[in-house]
């Protein structure tokens, strides 16, 4: 199974600034994700995070406000960029492995960021 | 992905058994039922999928209902590491390797 690690664990920011949120992979994957957990929510994903292209966003995020690099297939970045109070969630690097039956999803321990 | 219905809380005793439900009444034939649970201040982490059969692992059981409209994550034995989120979600294999769409979860806790 993958194991993740990600950079910051936690940071406190003040709003207008920005903060780059790194995720590493023991393994090479092909599929990388990015979510948010605003507090006492669920997960909602915030966009895959694809090698050698652009980011494929979900509906109601931008690349301008949460830019993604992927420059290999073991790393990416989670910009969040003009923060607000708003912005305060954990956000949580995820990777996909496996066969073609079952495809599992790994998770890192999140980063847990607070916008004041 | 179909949507899923789950209590938003349910409450257990130390060493008994939890019956977790999940409604999945728009599962299409190519839904795979997945769980997953979040453990406090941790990522969500895989428990069990199944498709038309109930399946059984180290960590749990999945029953799923004939109609397969229905599914229920079954815990043998709950302890107070147990204490979590679970998450029933459909994933369909006809789609790719589309990401987790996660729902509300049932927050579990489990009473010493």
């Amino acid at each position: 199974s993958a194991v993740i690690s990600q950079k910051p664990s936690r940071d406190i920011c003040q709003r207008g600034t920005s903060l780059t949120i790194q995720c590493q992979v023991d393994s090479q994957v092909t599929m990388m994700f990015w979510y948010r957990q605003q507090p006492g929510q669920s997960l909602t994903l915030i966009a895959t995070a694809n090698q050698g292209s652009e980011a494929t966003y979900e509906s109601g995020f931008v690349i301008d406000k949460f830019p993604i690099s992927r420059p290999n297939l073991t790393f990416s970045t989670l910009t969040v960029s003009n923060m607000s109070p708003e912005d305060s969630s954990i956000y949580l690097c995820s990777v996909e492995e496996g066969t073609s039956d079952h495809n599992e999803q790994f998770f890192g321990p999140g980063t847990r960021l607070t916008v004041l | 992905d179909a949507k899923t219905t789950q209590p938003n809380s349910m409450e257990s005793n130390e060493e008994e058994p939890v019956h977790l439900p999940c409604n999945h009444s728009t599962i299409s034939g190519t839904d795979y039922i997945h769980w997953y649970r979040q453990l406090p201040s941790q990522g969500p982490e895989y428990v069990i999928h199944g498709l038309t059969s109930n399946v059984n692992n180290r960590m749990a059981s999945l029953a799923i209902a004939e109609d397969r409209k229905s599914s229920t994550l079954i815990l043998h034995r709950a302890t107070l590491r147990d204490a979590a989120v679970y998450y029933c979600i459909l994933r369909d294999v006809a789609s790719g390797n589309t990401p987790l769409v996660f729902g509300k979860g049932t927050r579990l806790s489990v009473i010493a």
